[in-house]
């Protein structure tokens, strides 16, 4: 079974950090561009970040530029995101997602762990 | 940054009748050199993650059944959805991948 597990999330002061990870099973992790998609009630879904099947691109959105650093690890089939400098803002339900080959478009999503930044 | 705007906000369908969400870009997510349209449509029901629907504006992802039905083109896209079932309940999302950074739409809910 195709699947994305992430993990990480939790309740932290702001500008404290925190890493997320994303455990992939049931494809060929290193053939995939991955990426981190955020959700609030308040601003819907977000792109976050993304990197290409062997890290050679990464791409982040302007509101975690410079804060946040994707990465993945290919012989663990895990994609982490590194937050930095947290701000209230950055409380979402964080997303693990597959970039669907030849597009943009994410065609596996994980369930999503928990970010709250509150102090 | 391309702006993504979904009409209605929300609707309430019949079952068995057709549902109609709206999604308009603030710039063409039309690629001249390949003629293809960068955008997706993702299903999110309650308590689960978004799943992809339809992407290239009008490709149906594998699994999906037939009535649900993607148009549009440059900046004005539809889904629609025929033959509404009680399981199709849930926030409907366009997204653009054209450029960077992906956009979503703010999300239409939808209801029997």
């Amino acid at each position: 079974e195709v699947q994305l597990v992430e993990s990480g999330g939790d309740l932290v002061q702001p500008g404290r950090s925190l890493r997320l990870s994303c455990v992939a099973s049931g494809f060929i992790f290193d053939d995939y561009g991955m990426h981190w998609v955020r959700q609030t009630p308040g601003k819907g879904l977000e792109w976050v970040s993304g990197i290409t099947s062997e890290s050679d691109y990464l791409d982040y959105g302007d509101s975690v530029k410079g804060r946040f650093t994707i990465s993945r690890d290919n012989g663990k089939n895990t994609l982490y995101l590194q937050m930095n400098s947290l701000r209230p803002e950055d409380t979402a339900l964080y997303y693990c997602a597959r970039g669907k080959t030849g597009t943009d478009a994410f065609d596996i999503w994980g369930q999503g762990t928990l970010v709250t930044v509150s102090s | 940054d391309i702006v993504m705007t979904q009409s209605p906000d929300s609707l309430a369908v019949s079952l068995g009748e057709r549902a109609t969400v709206n999604c308009k870009s603030s710039q063409s997510l039309l690629y001249s050199s390949n003629n293809k349209n960068y955008l997706a449509w993702y299903q999110q029901k309650s308590g689960q993650p978004p799943k992809l629907l339809i992407y290239w504006a009008s490709t149906r992802e594998s699994g999906v059944p037939d009535r649900f039905r993607g148009s549009g083109s440059g900046t004005d896209f539809t889904l629609t959805i025929n033959s509404l079932q009680a399981e199709d309940v849930a926030v409907y999302y366009c997204q653009q991948y054209y450029s960077t950074p992906d956009t979503f739409g703010q999300g239409t809910k939808l209801e029997i």
